[in-house]
């Protein structure tokens, strides 16, 4: 059965301090690992596709980097409106490709 | 603007009462899914369409069913035999292509209480 972990469950740092957000998976075949901002009492908005290890995608403050085994959120220089969670889900190569989600990381900036 | 329409926004459902969710896209997307989402947990499959007048059960699917009569849309209607049903419901869209699908798109939720 794929898994997804997301760690830490809540981050919260200072405008401008960086960090990274981690996803660990196990997946049967990855057709793709992605991540989503969900701010509260929203759907999910879709960031980044990750297809395979060493793959890297930027967007803004956000980069996310890929592993065979798990992938990374870097958050450079945050502003109190990247406060969000933020989702990391798998697809499988399955018939179906199956996609299963993390419970995310809630990540506040504080000002 | 292209996107995924969800409505009603907030609903309320009385015990024994069936209540049915809107899903709308007009992204011309093949595949469209019914996620639920509770405190705590990851998003939850409830139901999946990948094309016209064909859908497939979840993990969840226990009480709840839909339809897919046209392309645009995907209803999802929760029966009184769910006997859970608090929770945020997100509607979801992605393109077929030959390798699968693509990555999906999500309306903007319902969030369902029971009464």
């Amino acid at each position: 059965e794929d898994q997804v972990t997301q760690s830490p469950e809540a981050l919260r740092l200072q405008e401008g301090e960086s960090s990274s957000l981690n996803c660990s998976y196990t997946v049967s075949g990855l057709r793709g690992l992605f991540w989503y901002r969900q701010d509260p009492g929203k759907g999910p908005e879709f960031l980044f596709t990750l297809y395979s290890a060493g793959e890297e995608k930027e967007k803004e403050r956000l980069k996310a980097t890929l592993t065979k085994k798990e992938s990374f959120l870097h958050i450079t220089a945050p502003k109190p409106e990247d406060s969000a969670t933020y989702l990391c889900a798998v697809r499988n190569s399955g018939g179906y490709q199956k996609v299963t989600f993390g419970t995310g990381t809630k990540l506040q900036v504080i000002p | 603007d292209g996107g995924i329409t969800q409505s009603p926004k907030y609903l309320f459902r009385k015990e024994g009462q069936n209540v049915t969710l809107s899903c709308e896209q007009n992204l011309n997307h093949d595949a469209m899914y019914w996620y639920r989402q509770d405190p705590g947990q990851g998003l939850r499959l409830i139901y999946y369409s990948q094309i016209v007048n064909d859908f497939q059960k979840g993990d969840i699917a226990e009480g709840y069913s839909v339809s897919r009569e046209k392309k645009e849309s995907f209803p999802l209607t929760v029966t009184s035999a769910q006997k859970n049903p608090t929770a945020f419901y997100l509607c979801a869209s992605s393109l077929r292509t030959g390798g699968g699908t693509t990555e999906a798109f999500f309306g903007q939720g319902t969030r369902l209480t029971v009464v």
